[in-house]
């Protein structure tokens, strides 16, 4: 399984862009990249995928540079309720894939 | 949302007492995992099933076992509590082969050790 590395908090303030990034240096030719997000007394959610390139969904973007070494979690404009845990999780969405969550970022934003 | 429920949501037990908690869904989906949550540790794997009978261990799996005898529901039993094992337990589901791999969490079960 491909490791990974977040850093472990960020602050922000409302408004701003968050840019949150994963080093993923021994991601697989078949591995994807997936962000969930969880919230404080809540188990984590989907946010976003993606294998290559760049990836916007509603809520996030994800950019994925051509080595695919590392990944960005890019949050536009984020407000207090952004305030989450986010985690960066890299491997085959089929079949046996095992999920394997890191300690993930805390995301602190501010007013 | 998914349907995934957990239960019970808090347990206060004592040190050498046996806990199961239950995770139930009305998706079908054929993954189902359990994962502990504690200060520092992030999400960590305990067990997960991919099919009826077919279960095997994650990281953190000494002290914990598993069933699955519906597709629905995937048990955790903790067959002697210790105060280690005082966290927060979420069960999780996938879809798995053809599909994203997108995982559903439940609410999470609370259990205290004393």
């Amino acid at each position: 399984l491909a490791k990974t590395t977040q850093p472990i908090s960020m602050d922000s303030y409302e408004g701003q862009e968050v840019n949150i990034t994963c080093s993923h240096n021994n991601i697989a030719t078949n591995d994807y990249i997936t962000w969930y997000q969880q919230f404080p007394s809540q188990g984590p959610r989907f946010i976003i995928q993606g294998y290559k390139t760049k990836v916007t969904n509603e809520v996030a973007s994800l950019f994925i540079p051509a080595d695919r070494k590392s990944s960005t979690l890019s949050l536009p404009r984020v407000s207090l309720s952004d305030t989450a845990v986010y985690y960066c999780l890299v491997g085959v969405p089929r079949g046996s894939y095992i999920p394997t969550f890191g300690r993930g970022t805390s995301l602190i934003v501010h007013p | 949302d998914a349907g995934i429920t957990q239960s019970p949501r808090h347990k206060v037990t004592e040190t050498g007492t046996p806990v199961t908690l239950r995770c139930h869904q009305t998706e079908n989906h054929r993954y189902m995992y359990w994962y502990r949550q504690d200060p520092g540790h992030g999400l960590r794997l305990i067990h997960y099933s991919y099919g009826v009978k077919d279960t095997d261990k994650g990281e953190v799996s000494d002290g914990y076992s598993v069933s699955r005898s519906k597709t629905e529901d995937f048990l955790l039993t903790l067959e002697s509590a210790t105060s280690s094992q005082t966290s927060v337990y979420f069960c999780a589901i996938s879809e798995g082969q053809g599909a994203d791999g997108e995982l559903f969490f439940g609410e999470g079960s609370r259990l205290t050790v004393l």
